[in-house]
């Protein structure tokens, strides 16, 4: 059960559009459509942003959108803004009732 | 609504046992189909899915960290607790309780309540 492979560092100016990478195996990001994107600002927990790949809970922007191509999935924040500037991680079901998460991105607004 | 806290020592000497225990509110562990999960996140570093557990007991853990980890649950006080046996300087980071896997017919396979994270740090 390796980590997910994220990208360290994505950044764009505002109102641009950037997208994290989260690469996997056939064991985790490929074998299922449950990956799950966090925005983690400093000092917090983790908040979901997305879930089941493409799904946004209640309250989230649609400035945030989710997709999966084979054993990457990928999270994309359209019309960047300065409150989106902070880390997210990727996370996918592994089987057997268990989780992998990425190594996490941060995001900086220009 | 609910919410998740932690609590215990902040402070473990290496080789000794880290022990936290997560207290649930707004929700009974024993009758919701869910499984409740401890999460990790080093100093600085990335997020770690340490294992979890269903009010009846059953668990499912990281199999890196197996060897040392028990989770336990105490279905009277809507609790739910870790041990981390012959911690290291490696085991310091926010500890977090979670969430974690639902099982009803649907199924809910993400993370959506967190609790605040405790610091734990493994010093002499």
């Amino acid at each position: 059960q390796s980590a997910l492979t994220q990208p360290r560092s994505v950044s764009g100016s505002p109102g641009q559009s950037v997208t994290i990478s989260c690469a996997g195996t056939s064991s985790d990001v490929g074998g299922y459509n449950y990956v799950s994107w966090y925005q983690q600002h400093p000092g917090k927990a983790p908040k979901l942003m997305i879930y089941d790949v493409t799904k946004r809970p209640s309250g989230v922007p649609d400035r945030f959108s989710g997709s999966k191509s084979g054993n990457t999935a990928s999270l994309t924040i359209s019309g960047l803004q300065a409150e989106d500037e902070t880390d997210y991680y990727c996370c996918s079901y592994a089987g057997r009732y268990t989780w992998v998460f990425g190594g996490g991105t941060k995001v900086t607004v220009l | 609504q609910l919410q998740m806290e932690e609590s215990g020592p902040g402070l473990v000497k290496p080789s000794e046992t880290l022990s936290l225990t997560c207290t649930v509110s707004g929700v009974s562990i024993s009758s919701s189909s869910y499984y409740w999960g401890w999460i990790r996140q080093p100093p600085g570093k990335g997020l770690e899915w340490i294992g979890s557990i269903y009010y009846s007991g059953t668990t499912y853990y990281k199999p890196s960290l197996k060897s040392r980890v028990t989770i336990s649950v105490d279905t009277s006080k809507n609790q739910f607790s870790l041990r981390l046996s012959s911690v290291t300087a490696a085991d310091t980071a926010v500890y977090y309780c979670a969430r974690d896997l639902g099982v009803a017919a649907s199924g809910e396979y993400y993370f959506e309540y967190w609790g605040q994270g405790a610091l734990v740090t493994v010093s002499s």
